[in-house]
């Protein structure tokens, strides 16, 4: 089945620096691949995702890139400010598969420091 | 409006007692999820229902009994919890069952048993 590994699983940054965020999955079968955003004490919030016929998606200050080829994904925040810290997962799923369910990384937990 | 709502916020149970989750979308989705999260961890799923009908169930023990009384409706009800099943009940929709659907998911309810 799929595995998905996400790293780091911690990342401190300063205000206004950038922010990346790596997952790799492993079945190629995979062809989405969204972004949550989880804050303390509430659910994850989609912030972001890709499907496998782009390379690339940008929305405002968030941008996510695939690599098929490689089985590679990223988050990229740009200008980080403090309300950006949170835990955030990465995901791969699969259409059409009879599971047809997400597969989550383990988090990585993002610290903004003003 | 993509809302998922979940009552109540916060649960505290002793381990014979019979309490219930509740969960309600108004997107028009018709696939509905349980997930379970633990501390520091990603969501696991617990429950999908699609069209209503119960779609996938990962092995969760009978305690657990997961109900959906119409499209925008989703229970999961709880009998003879232990403490380990203490945790983050996150209920999530999508617009149809599988994997590259777009998960949306409610705030939670947090549940602690005694």
């Amino acid at each position: 089945g799929e595995n998905v590994e996400q790293h780091p699983s911690t990342l401190s940054v300063q205000e206004g620096d950038s922010a990346v965020i790596k997952c790799t999955y492993s079945d190629s079968a995979s062809n989405y691949f969204p972004w949550y955003k989880q804050e303390l004490g509430k659910g994850p919030q989609l912030i972001i995702d890709i499907r496998s016929n782009v390379g690339e998606k940008k929305d405002q200050r968030i941008a996510v890139t695939l690599n098929k080829t490689a089985k590679h994904f990223s988050l990229h925040i740009t200008e980080t400010q403090p309300e950006d810290s949170a835990v955030y997962f990465c995901a791969a799923g699969t259409y059409g598969g009879s599971q047809g369910n997400l597969i989550f990384g383990k988090g990585t937990k993002l610290s903004v420091k003003p | 409006d993509t809302e998922v709502t979940q009552t109540p916020k916060h649960l505290v149970m002793g381990m014979t007692n019979k309490k219930s989750l509740k969960c309600e979308q108004h997107m028009g989705h018709r696939a509905m999820y349980w997930y379970k999260q633990k501390a520091k961890k990603p969501p696991e799923l617990m429950f999908v229902y699609s069209y209503e009908k119960l779609s996938i169930n990962e092995s969760v023990p009978s305690r657990f009994s997961p109900e959906c009384p119409n499209s925008s409706l989703l229970n999961l009800h709880l009998h003879a919890l232990q403490p380990e099943d203490s945790a983050l009940y996150l209920c999530a929709s999508s617009q149809e069952e599988g994997g590259a659907k777009t998960q949306y998911f409610g705030p939670g309810t947090r549940l602690l048993v005694l």
